[in-house]
């Protein structure tokens, strides 16, 4: 269980195109889905918090504008990069919070990730 | 924004050798939890301690928590190659964003 998957897993794209990326929760309903980043060898950047049916939150320095961020029901959200250019490939990874019964606590399981190439 | 930092920032050896490493972080949590991440691929989560904890195991696994020290220690005992991957430590504040450390990569040889 608590299995969340991304689409695509890679995506290449030409400078100037926008890319959506989707994030599923498949066997459970999340209430809160997150969208990081991660540059090579480093770690993982949260750039912004989804919840169904309201407006994202982002983190400072992340542009709302560029990064769109639709959280259509408690099972998906979208992640769009608007107008990409080189400098926005990265992978990107979501995850999707829920609560186990039995831990005691929220837990965040982490989709496969998507790789972005902006040519 | 990244709290933590992990030491060492890699690590080889060899299999059946004993994994550690450590996270530091700066502000008070209400949990701490480990994940690992093979190239490429997104993260698994391995164990969470809570604030009030002092260690836990999972299997292999070993966690230690000092609050006092705002730290963390991973222990990964009898290793093998599979264990080869980056491991993270992340800290929730208890409003579930979880902010990473810069991350582990261990190397087991064969």
């Amino acid at each position: 269980g608590a299995v969340v998957s991304q689409h695509p897993s890679w995506v290449i794209c030409k400078s100037g195109t926008s890319v959506k990326i989707e994030c599923r929760s498949l066997d459970f309903q999340a209430t809160t889905m997150f969208w990081y980043r991660q540059f090579p060898k480093q770690s993982l950047m949260l750039m912004a918090t989804s919840n169904e049916g309201s407006k994202a939150t982002y983190e400072q320095g992340v542009e709302k504008d560029k990064f769109l961020i639709n959280h259509a029901s408690l099972t998906l959200s979208t992640l769009t990069v608007t107008s990409a250019h080189p400098e926005d490939s990265s992978f990107y990874i979501c995850s999707a919070r829920t609560y186990i019964a039995g831990s005691g606590t929220d837990t965040q399981y982490f989709g496969p990730g998507t790789r972005l190439t902006v040519l | 924004s990244q709290q933590g930092e992990e030491d060492p920032q890699a690590l080889s050896i060899q299999e059946g050798e004993n994994a550690t490493m450590n996270c530091s972080y700066k502000t008070s949590i209400n949990n701490l939890q480990w994940y690992r991440q093979n190239s490429g691929r997104g993260l698994v989560h391995l164990i969470l301690i809570r604030s009030n904890e002092r260690e836990k195991h999972s299997g292999r696994l070993r966690v230690t928590l000092d609050t006092s020290k705002k730290s963390s220690s991973l222990l990964i005992t009898a290793s093998r190659a599979a264990d080869t991957a980056s491991y993270f430590c992340a800290t929730d504040a208890n409003d579930y964003k979880l902010s990473f450390g810069a991350g582990t990569t261990v190397t087991v040889r064969a």
